[in-house]
């Protein structure tokens, strides 16, 4: 049973574009998401996050929204840049709050110069 | 802080024998993950301990699999008999406390089972 998924396995923008990664869950009792961002050969990193009594988190380029009746957030980064180019976690904490975390397949960004 | 260490880095064993992975974490973290990647099923937590007790090892594959904390400085995954669908990359993280929910992850270790 994946609670948190991410349907898109990959996507490609343009250098200085919108990049919007998508995350949908299914479990109502989650109150807070967080997105991983990793590099090849490196573990994944903490880049930002959202509790739900939110609907938007900014942190730079970085923008997470949350819908919770659609049960989905998306993450923005505005504008993109080759940097960006990595795979994307979302994640939530599992609802028992014992600190584990799920997290869906992952999404990998390519940012083309 | 030197972050979460894991070794090796690279693996590559044959079927059939014993893999054991390493991991150190953050000093003063109380909390410790371990976590396998693979396409298919993206990061799946295996197993984690709070203050060296496992807690949870529901996401353990099967018996092949163990995992112990004899302290808080170290943990060590153990696979045997080790098999080709284990081929993955597996990931050590640490936190400390419940509440906040950032985990710091180490750089992995890529396994090649053959």
């Amino acid at each position: 049973d994946q609670q948190v998924k991410q349907n898109s396995p990959s996507l490609s923008v343009q250098e200085g574009r919108i990049s919007i990664l998508n995350c949908d869950y299914t479990n109502s009792m989650f109150d807070y998401f967080l997105w991983y961002k990793k590099y090849p050969a490196e573990g994944p990193t903490f880049l930002i996050s959202i509790s739900s009594i939110k609907d938007k988190n900014e942190d730079g380029r970085f923008t997470v929204f949350l819908n919770k009746s659609a049960k989905h957030l998306s993450l923005h980064i505005v504008p993109s840049q080759p940097g960006d180019s990595a795979v994307y976690f979302c994640a939530a904490p599992s609802a028992s709050n014992t600190g584990k975390l799920i997290f869906g397949q992952g999404t990998t960004l390519q940012v083309k110069p | 802080d030197a972050g979460v260490i894991q070794s090796p880095r690279h693996e590559v064993t044959e079927m059939g024998q014993e893999v054991t992975l390493r991991c150190k974490p953050i000093s003063g973290h109380d909390y410790l993950f371990w976590y396998r990647q693979t396409m298919m099923r993206g990061l799946e937590l295996l197993i984690y301990f709070n203050n060296n007790v496992p807690i949870d090892d529901s996401g353990m594959p099967e018996d092949r699999f163990s995992a112990k904390m004899p302290n808080a400085s170290f943990s060590t995954l153990k696979i045997q008999p080790s098999e080709p669908r284990d081929s993955a990359v597996y990931f050590c993280a640490s936190r400390v406390g419940a509440g906040g929910e950032t985990q710091y992850f180490g750089p992995g270790t890529r396994l090649l089972v053959l």
